[in-house]
């Protein structure tokens, strides 16, 4: 069965400064990989997602992540963070032809100006 | 419309009481999830609905039932709930199983 991991509970970084958040994940089998965010008091929202192809995806505000197979990873970047990126952020994966997608604990980013 | 909307936003119960959960979508996805999330957790797996048939419970005590009238409605049905399942209900969807999930906003719910 697949598990993910994100490496840090919290994340506080100043405004304009790059981050990066950790996810490494579990499975015997081919995976779809996922970021989500969560504002206060909102459902989850996806950021961005791996399928299949090229390991490098972005989303239309700025964050990229990666899948790197052979370090199961598939770590969020933002070369430049605003406050308005502080929320939750979950990685998430579900293996091909399964029926469940696994969430990690999540990571807290706080934007400080 | 790329929504999926959730009826009540909140909602307080008594242990005694009966109430239901709304969740809607016309995205035309064939996959609609439960899940619950405690403060400060990830969400929880409660069920999932396939082409509108159950295809997983995660051990979900009975108190709690899923039901899918058509393909863009499901209903969580709430029976004598305890305090501890007080908690933030979120519904989601997507095209088929397992590909990228659209949230609703959640329902607060509070037993007392």
């Amino acid at each position: 069965a697949q598990s993910v991991t994100q490496l840090d509970s919290q994340v506080p970084v100043f405004e304009e400064a790059p981050v990066e958040l950790r996810c490494n994940y579990s499975s015997s089998v081919s995976v779809y990989l996922f970021w989500y965010v969560q504002y206060p008091n909102q459902g989850l929202q996806l950021l961005l997602k791996y399928l299949s192809g090229s390991t490098l995806v972005e989303s239309i505000n700025g964050f990229e992540a990666e899948f790197n197979k052979s370090q199961t990873s598939f770590h969020l970047r933002k070369p430049s963070v605003h406050i308005s990126d502080t929320a939750e952020y979950f990685c998430a994966v579900s293996e091909s032809g399964g029926f469940k997608t696994i969430f990690g604990a999540g990571t807290r980013l706080f934007v400080k100006a | 419309d790329t929504e999926v909307t959730q009826t009540p936003k909140h909602l307080v119960m008594g242990m005694t009481n009966k109430k239901s959960l709304k969740c809607e979508q016309h995205m035309g996805h064939r996959a609609m999830y439960w899940y619950k999330q405690k403060a400060k957790k990830p969400p929880e797996l409660m069920f999932v609905y396939s082409y509108e048939k159950l295809s997983i419970n995660e051990s979900v005590p009975s108190r709690f039932s899923p039901e899918c009238p058509n393909s863009s409605l499901l209903n969580l049905h709430l029976h004598a709930l305890q305090p501890e399942d007080s908690a933030l209900y979120l519904c989601a969807s997507s095209q088929v199983l397992n590909t990228e999930a659209f949230f609703g906003q959640g329902t607060r719910l509070t037993v007392v």
